[in-house]
């Protein structure tokens, strides 16, 4: 069956740094991956989407990488803040979509 | 605003009182789907609608019903609701008729059934 895991732990970073969060698939053959955030409470908020064909991808202090071979993502905050504090969730799928469990960055002043 | 929004927000009810949550978004989206968030397990796509009255299955689409009569609206349908349905909603819509195109979702509805 088609499988997403996204790092089991939680993140703890220190402002400034760099986070990487790591999303692996199995059974899967994506065209797409996307990059959610959700805050506690809240619906998710897309951040990054990322096809097949794109090795990588930037926004603002973020960086995804797509790996079909590995079948893995890397999702980067670079210069981390207090403010990126959330969960971040991976996604696949053309029709129906499916979300990794996510994982929570915390990042301390 | 462009805005997806459910109601209600929060629901308590009993095992087996029908209920029905809303969605509606004003964005002209084509693609309306439902998910349910649960502790661990992540997000979990009930149904989706690719364009009106297109509907179909998600992963976990049990004891849940849906119509999409209108563009706007996608109304999730609990006919007789267990306490394995008690959970955190989200309806969703996007663009196109792929979940290629941006998810934009609605603010949940926390429903617990006692």
């Amino acid at each position: 069956s088609q499988k997403i895991e996204q790092n089991s732990e939680a993140l703890n970073i220190q402002e400034g740094k760099t986070a990487t969060l790591t999303c692996n698939y199995t059974n899967y053959s994506p065209a797409y991956l996307q990059w959610y955030r959700q805050d506690p409470g809240r619906g998710p908020v897309f951040l990054l989407l990322i096809r097949e064909n794109e090795k990588e991808k930037r926004k603002e202090r973020l960086k995804v990488t797509f790996d079909t071979t590995l079948k893995q993502s890397l999702f980067h905050i670079t210069a981390s803040q207090p403010a990126d504090s959330a969960t971040y969730l991976c996604a696949l799928g053309d029709y129906k979509l499916s979300f990794g469990a996510g994982t929570t960055v915390t990042v301390r002043a | 605003e462009a805005q997806v929004t459910q109601n209600p927000r929060y629901l308590i009810t009993v095992t087996g009182k029908k209920l029905t949550v809303t969605c509606s978004q004003n964005m002209n989206h084509e693609y309306m789907s439902w998910y349910r968030q649960d502790p661990g397990l992540g997000l979990r796509q009930i149904y989706y609608s690719m364009n009106v009255e297109v509907t179909d299955k998600g992963d976990v689409p049990e004891g849940y019903k849906v119509s999409r009569k209108e563009k706007r609206n996608f109304p999730l349908i609990l006919e007789s609701p267990s306490p394995n349905q008690t959970s955190l909603y989200f309806c969703a819509s996007s663009w196109g008729q792929l979940v290629t195109d941006t998810q934009y979702f609605g603010p949940g509805t926390r429903l617990t059934v006692l």
